[in-house]
């Protein structure tokens, strides 16, 4: 049974710092990985899907990497900022594809 | 771009009462999926559809039902509510041969149950 673990649970960093969060899933026949935000009480907003193909994808500060074969990936975020605090989820499909896991998430706060 | 569409966004019951929670995916996509995330909690899958069949199903309690209907839209409909079912309630959606199922999330829904 595939399953994510996402550390550290909580971050707490200065402006401008960079920062990894990590993640790892014990089944590295996955699809895709995916990074999505959540604000507090909030939507899920997606920021980077790697393909099971690719090893990493870049958008704007953020970056995630992909290691199938580790089972890891990374996101990392770039000159943080007090706006970037949020929960950070990393998401994989269950070996059928037809549902995400999700991991417990990093709990990011940014001061300015 | 069309998103997919959850109503309503906010919903208030009290125990023992039914819901309705609805969902309305986006244009040509062939698949929903029902997570439910409890507070403080990670979301977790419930139960998805493909093309109005039941294609896998969670930890979806057996006081819920749900279904995808013939324009894909899909409503999941919990009975008997109780306290614990307070939750925010996401749909997503995907398209089946598209890239890699990669699935698009509702706004969500907020129930509470006084």
């Amino acid at each position: 049974k595939q399953e994510v673990t996402q550390i550290p649970a909580a971050l707490s960093v200065p402006e401008g710092e960079n920062l990894v969060l990590n993640c790892s899933f014990t089944d590295s026949a996955i699809y895709n990985l995916q990074w999505f935000r959540q604000d507090p009480g909030k939507g899920l907003t997606s920021l980077l899907l790697i393909q099971s193909s690719q090893r990493e994808q870049t958008s704007g500060r953020l970056n995630a990497s992909l290691d199938k074969s580790s089972g890891r990936s990374t996101l990392y975020i770039a000159a943080s900022q007090p706006g970037d605090s949020a929960t950070y989820l990393c998401v994989v499909p269950n070996q059928a594809g037809t549902a995400l896991i999700f991991g417990k998430g990093t709990t990011l706060s940014v001061s300015s | 771009a069309a998103g997919v569409i959850q109503s309503p966004r906010h919903l208030i019951k009290e125990k023992r009462e039914t819901a309705t929670l609805k969902c309305y995916p986006i244009p040509r996509h062939d698949t929903v999926y029902w997570y439910q995330q409890g507070p403080g909690q990670d979301p977790q899958f419930l139960i998805s559809f493909y093309e109005k069949m039941q294609s896998d199903k969670g930890s979806i309690p057996d006081r819920f039902s749900a279904q995808q209907f013939s324009d894909y839209h899909s409503e999941l409909n919990m009975s008997s509510l109780e306290l614990g079912d307070s939750a925010l309630y996401f749909c997503a959606s995907s398209l089946i041969a598209g890239t890699y199922n990669e699935q698009f999330f509702g706004p969500g829904t907020r129930l509470t149950v006084l």
